[in-house]
């Protein structure tokens, strides 16, 4: 069973900084791409940003909203998606989500159930 | 960008009834579009994507139509599981998008 668990959300101030984890299991880790979508309290959803596979060069894609501050990274030996945030924002609130996305199909196939990330003085 | 815009933002419906959501891409996005649902405090879940190709244990009753801009997804037979929010997404570029969200409330 595909399973994708997020974690390292928590309560950090304006300006500073989180690494977020998505620990996979049950999959071939280094097959998709993956992604982080996030949802603002009581919004809608945000793609954040996304990693390519190997195959494709590990290269990665942001929203312009979080281009330079946050970058997306993968250790497919560890079966494990990271997010370095930086300079974080009060509009960063929101719960993180994992997601997998296999090639050749639309994106977020399997998604985990997310970290709360709280960005407040 | 490529935005994204759903309607209505809210639907109330009785069991048993057939509803539609619809969605329009800013520009033409083939059939590069998927919806999801989403439950209180849960992850969403994609239903349908690609003009009717529905996921693995999707029921047939949401279908989906439409290619280009305009798309709509249609629930029949309502039943008190299928409340929710319902989201659009295009994945024909970059970056993905989403439309705001049709909130289905069972009445």
């Amino acid at each position: 069973e595909v399973q994708v668990v997020e974690s390292g959300g928590g309560l950090v101030q304006p300006g500073g900084s989180l690494r977020l984890s998505c620990a996979g299991s049950g999959f071939i880790f280094s097959d998709p791409h993956m992604d982080w979508v996030r949802q603002a309290p009581g919004k809608g959803l945000e793609w954040v940003a996304r990693i390519r596979n190997k195959v494709n060069s590990y290269k990665t894609e942001y929203v312009a909203s979080v281009q330079g501050r946050f970058t997306i990274s993968r250790d497919d030996s560890k079966n494990s998606l990271y997010l370095e945030m930086n300079s974080l924002k009060t509009d960063d609130t929101a719960v993180y989500y994992c997601a997998v996305s296999y090639t050749g199909r639309p994106p977020f196939n399997y998604w985990g159930l997310g970290t709360l990330v709280s960005v407040s003085s | 960008d490529i935005q994204m815009t759903q309607s209505p933002s809210s639907l109330s419906a009785s069991v048993g009834d057939t509803v539609t959501i619809t969605c329009r891409a800013s520009q033409g996005i083939s059939n590069s579009l998927v919806w999801f649902q989403q439950k209180p405090g849960k992850a969403p879940n994609s239903l349908i994507y690609g003009a009717s190709s529905s996921q693995s244990g999707v029921p047939s009753k949401f279908r989906d139509s439409g290619s280009g801009t305009d798309f709509a997804l249609t629930i029949s037979s309502l039943q008190p599981e299928d409340f929710g929010t319902y989201y659009c997404h295009q994945y024909k570029s970059y970056p993905f998008t989403f439309g705001g969200g049709t909130r289905l409330e069972i009445k």
